[in-house]
């Protein structure tokens, strides 16, 4: 079973919809992050998080919210969806110690 | 601006030969390097690492340098096999940043064949 896991796999959904993105982790790592994959800009940081409401913006975070009411659970909303946001996106781990990521399998999403 | 650059989108070797992977990188502040590598449908996995204060560092078929000075490091893999296809990123970053921000260059796809 993995310690990461996302939630869709795979959604396309219209321009100007919200939408919910999850990530839920099994390694109790403090540490999470939501990335996007894009062709040529390989990964972007989108938001970060220490802990349980203890969020941060990365360098792309513009049209995207996070919330982290639990520490297991690591959600990211895109408010209003543009295509520009059609995109891979990858949670990650890492345990207080340590350098490296651990990361979920992704969630890609298509906005028409 | 991106901070680490990998300037070959992909790379082509044949199974056997040596694999060298490129990456480069801007801010001086960074000073732990990562490689990831990643197959379709599945996210990254850590791969090799690097502190800064070591020149290299080998881990089987793996062998990362790092160029302080000329703010490059190179992955080279050998011998290549065929399930090494796959996409590399190069990543970096600050140990005294405590949120631990990695940040990643944009890959190199790597196929190896027959």
């Amino acid at each position: 079973d993995a310690g990461i896991t996302q939630s869709p796999r795979h959604k396309v959904t219209e321009t100007g919809t919200p939408v919910t993105l999850r990530c839920h982790q099994t390694e109790n790592h403090r540490y999470m992050y939501w990335y996007r994959q894009d062709p040529g800009h390989g990964l972007r940081l989108i938001h970060y998080s220490y802990g349980v409401k203890d969020t941060d913006k990365g360098e792309v975070s513009d049209g995207y919210s996070v919330s982290r009411s639990k520490t297991e659970d690591f959600l990211l909303t895109l408010e209003s969806a543009t295509s520009s946001q059609t995109s891979v996106y990858f949670c990650a781990t890492r345990a207080l110690t340590g350098h490296g990521y651990t990361f979920g399998s992704g969630t890609r999403l298509t906005v028409v | 601006d991106q901070q680490v650059k990998q300037n070959s989108p992909s790379l082509s070797v044949q199974e056997g030969r040596i694999s060298i992977l490129n990456c480069d990188y801007t801010n001086s502040m960074f000073d732990y390097f990562l490689w990831y590598k990643k197959y379709p449908a599945e996210g990254p996995t850590f791969l090799i690492s690097i502190s800064s204060i070591k020149d290299k560092n080998e881990d089987g078929r793996f062998t990362v340098f790092l160029n302080k000075s000329a703010k490059h490091l190179s992955l080279h893999i050998v011998p290549s096999q065929p399930g090494d296809s796959a996409v590399y990123f190069c990543a970096a970053s600050v140990t005294t940043d405590s949120w631990g921000k990695l940040q990643f260059g944009a890959g190199t796809q790597v196929v190896v064949t027959p």
